[in-house]
């Protein structure tokens, strides 16, 4: 079975700087996929970026980037300049290869971000 | 509007009461999921419909839930006899096709989600 773990409830941060997200888990597959999404007060998740577990190169999207290290097992999110917007619940999720897997999604507990003007 | 749509929005029942949510998938998407998603935590897969088979039901938590997509298309999400326990968030996703490869393909776009109160 998969596990995600976000150690860190709830994260504050100064717009404009640059904050990490972490996230860590734990599978036995040799193929899997992690996903971050986003979950503004609103409640409708927003996907953010995908890294795959064969990529050599971390993920980019916009201001969003991924720290993967796959030996430690992490993959954690930073977002660079943070705005009043990015203030939100942010999950990390992974998949797993194989037919039978489906691409169903296991989540973490979330991070609570809180962008301060 | 072109993202996965979901109604109502909120639904209070009172226990006991059948309720029915429904799910629009993004056009073209042939995967569509259900996840349960209670307060402060993350979401947690209930069940997966590839076009109109329903291929892993293995998160339902009880025989009271039923799930169906008939034309593989709209989705809708009944629960029978609600009891307290049933009150959450119900999210649906929708992604183009599951090919096995867990890759960027296979990304899941999310409705708003109904939230489901059972007094």
């Amino acid at each position: 079975a998969q596990k995600i773990t976000q150690t860190q409830p709830g994260m504050f941060v100064q717009e404009k700087e640059a904050v990490t997200l972490d996230c860590t888990y734990d599978t036995s597959d040799q193929s899997y996929g992690l996903f971050w999404y986003k979950q503004p007060s609103s409640g409708e998740m927003i996907f953010l970026i995908y890294q795959g577990s064969y990529d050599e190169q971390n993920a980019t999207e916009g201001r969003y980037s991924l720290n993967f290290q796959k030996a430690r097992k992490s993959a954690n999110l930073v977002i660079s300049a943070s705005q009043l917007g990015d203030s939100a619940m942010y999950f990390c999720s992974t998949s797993r290869a194989g037919g039978t897997s489906y691409g169903k999604l296991t989540f973490g507990q979330g991070t609570i971000l809180t962008v301060h003007p | 509007g072109a993202g996965v749509s979901q109604s109502p929005r909120y639904k209070v029942a009172k226990r006991g009461q059948d309720v029915a949510l429904r799910c629009d998938p993004i056009s073209g998407h042939v995967s569509l999921f259900w996840y349960q998603q209670a307060l402060g935590q993350g979401p947690e897969f209930l069940t997966y419909f590839q076009n109109e088979a329903q291929l892993d039901k293995s998160g339902l938590p009880s025989d009271r839930f039923f799930a169906e997509r008939p034309e593989g298309s709209v989705s809708t999400l009944k629960i029978q006899r609600t009891q307290q326990e049933d009150s959450a968030v119900y999210l649906c996703a929708s992604s183009l096709l599951w090919r096995g490869l867990a890759g960027p393909t296979d990304t899941q776009y999310f409705g708003p989600g109904t939230r489901l109160t059972v007094l």
